[in-house]
């Protein structure tokens, strides 16, 4: 198996950058995908394989990688985008989420 | 639309097994694999394991190899997964969540959540 490491949380101001990252020693091989999460909601699709955005996500939301670290970046970020965010990743026989991180707007 | 549709919510008495159905619509059943999270109170989401509604594959995280069970149903679209010998510990809402068999994306539909409470 192997881990997928996120910061406890995250507080930013609207309208400035929020940046979340995940780091774990097998990223540089695997796809990652992140999920936004509201109180009482399923999670949510909001990157996948690394950068990509699904149908429907604003673009604000955007994704990047360097080495065994990927940044979910949210731009211009507003009070709705508050909630708790999970990178996950996989190899051949595991399905990993990260801690998750808490994103507070304040 | 596309949708998965959870069975409703459960309480059981320890050492008790508990089975969670997910209904699948909108879209090509046998094209997806079903997986299933789950999230206790106040933690982050744990995968459990995935099948292949096809052909029966499964493939489950070590943690529940020995008490989870993954099967499905193609002729009503359906996904089930058994747990056993139940503890406290096994509170918490269990999620499907679908995954393109052809090519690599994330879990793009959710079902809406099953909440099991295990209590004596």
């Amino acid at each position: 198996s192997f881990e997928l490491t996120q910061p406890p949380s995250v507080t930013v101001s609207p309208g400035q950058t929020a940046e979340i990252t995940c780091s774990g020693d097998a990223l540089p091989n695997q796809y990652v995908y992140w999920y936004q999460q509201k109180p009482g909601q399923a999670p949510i699709l909001v990157i996948h394989k690394d950068t990509e955005r699904p149908s429907g996500i604003p673009e604000r939301f955007s994704g990047s990688t360097s080495g065994k670290t990927v940044t979910l970046t949210i731009s211009g970020v507003r009070a709705e985008d508050e909630a708790d965010y999970y990178c996950q990743s996989a190899d051949s026989s595991d399905w990993v989420f990260g801690g998750g991180t808490k994103l507070t707007v304040l | 639309q596309v949708q998965l549709v959870q069975s409703g919510a459960e309480v059981k008495k320890p050492g008790a097994s508990v089975k969670v159905s997910c209904k699948a619509s909108g879209y090509t059943f046998n094209d997806y694999y079903v997986h299933w999270v789950r999230q206790a109170p106040g933690q982050g989401l744990e995968w459990m394991g995935r099948i292949t509604p096809y052909n029966g594959a499964t493939i489950s995280a070590q943690k529940f190899q020995d008490r989870a069970t993954m099967s499905s149903d193609t002729s009503i679209s359906t996904a089930y997964m058994q747990l056993n010998r139940l503890t406290s510990d096994d509170t918490a809402v269990y999620y499907c969540a679908r995954v393109p068999v052809r090519y690599y994306s994330g879990m793009d539909v959710w079902g809406q959540g099953t909440t099991v409470i295990v209590s004596s």
